[in-house]
Formats: structure tokens, sequence, C-alpha cells
């Protein structure tokens, strides 16, 4: 059972232009949510997170949006720039001492 | 300050073997939680340790087992390799879990052949 899903696997989008990748969570007790980013060979690295108690979190270019009723948040990044190109995983937790749950990834590829 | 350290990058092992991999956390941190990343499942949830004790485990065979030792230090064994256990295993730490968010380290990359 994916609790989080990332249903596009892949986007490309080219530079300059906004990124916004998209993920929905099925678990109502999922009260804090992240987005990580992995480039190949390395592990993945913290980029934003949100709390449920926020609907907006913005640092720097990445903004992470939360729609509680739809289950729903996506990161955006503008403007999106070649190093960006990357799989980027969100995750969500439902309390301390809880799991964190990854969805399946978005590949994004940022052309010149 | 060090980050995540895991041990091998790579290994290569046959059908029926057992491995051990190996993960250092960051100095202080008291969690240290294993996911197995493959193609198109994005990262399953293997266990988590905290203080020695696993708090969490993923829905995996009993094949899969850890441990955690008083130093933070945590290993994860596979017993009885199978091909289907070729992935990438990352180790994350973290100092409390939960909003803390984890560190990861680089992965060991196994390969059953």
């Amino acid at each position: 059972d994916q609790q989080v899903k990332q249903n596009s696997p892949s986007l490309s989008v080219q530079e300059g232009r906004i990124s916004i990748l998209n993920c929905d969570y099925t678990n109502s007790m999922f009260d804090y949510f992240l987005w990580y980013k992995k480039y190949p060979a390395e592990g993945p690295t913290f980029l934003i997170s949100i709390s449920s108690i926020k609907d907006k979190n913005e640092d720097g270019r990445f903004t992470v949006f939360l729609n509680k009723s739809a289950k729903h948040l996506s990161l955006h990044i503008v403007p999106s720039q070649p190093g960006d190109s990357a799989v980027y995983f969100c995750a969500a937790w439902a309390g301390t001492a809880s799991k964190l749950t990854f969805g399946t990834g978005t590949r994004l590829q940022v052309t010149l | 300050k060090a980050g995540v350290t895991q041990t091998p990058r790579y290994l290569i092992k046959t059908r029926g073997q057992q491995v051990t991999l190996s993960c250092s956390p960051i100095s202080g941190h008291r969690s240290v939680s294993w996911y197995q990343q493959t193609p198109g499942q994005g990262l399953q949830f293997l266990f988590e340790y905290f203080s020695e004790t696993q708090r969490n485990k993923g829905n995996f065979p009993g094949r899969f087992s850890g441990r955690q030792f008083s130093n933070s230090r945590s290993e994860m064994n596979v017993s009885t390799l199978e091909l289907g256990d070729s992935a990438l295993y990352l180790c994350a730490s973290s100092f409390r879990a939960g909003t803390d968010g984890y560190t990861f380290g680089s992965g060991t990359r196994l390969t059953v052949v």
C-alpha cells in the first residue's frame, strides 16, 4: 500500500521556468512533510519541509504548498536551474517515533 | 562534522550468501533508519533503531535484520540472498527522529548474482 504517491515519474523543464513536482498521500495521520533531492550515487539530501499546521513554506527558490483537504502537496522551484536536475522524493511523517514514508520519486531534468 | 558513513560502498554477492552492511551515524544522533531503493519503488523502509532498540519495522521478510550498538553504529544483515535483493541500501540518522529530518549516507550498492 503506497501511502505517499508521486504519480509523475519524470518531468522536463526549461532553464529559468518553474518546476512543479506533485505528491499525494492517503494517510490522514501524516502531520509533517519533507522533500528530498537525490543525485545518482549519493544519498538523498533534505530540501524543504512543511508542518501540517501550515499551507506554505518558502526557502529561496523552493516553495512547498500543502493542501490538507486534498491530501496533496507540491514543490515549486523558481527559477529552475540545470543543477536542479535530480530525483525528488516526497516524504511524510505521522508523528514522533513513526517511520518516514517516501514516495517513489520524480526525476526532474532541467534543460538549457 | 562528519556525515553518515556507510561501508562498503559496493558489494557483489552470490545467491544464497549472506551480507552485512554497516552504518556510522552522525555523532550524537541516536536514531538510525535503513531503506532499500530499487528502480520504480522509491525508498522502502526496512527498520529503525533508536538507542539500541528496534522501534519500527517495515514489510520485509525475516531474512532482513539489523541491530544498533551502544555507540549508535548500526548494521543490517541479509541472509540467503536472492537476486531481487539487488538494490541501493541507504542508512539515515537523526538526533531524535521526527521533524529533525534525516541525514542520509551515500548508500551501499548490493548486487546479487
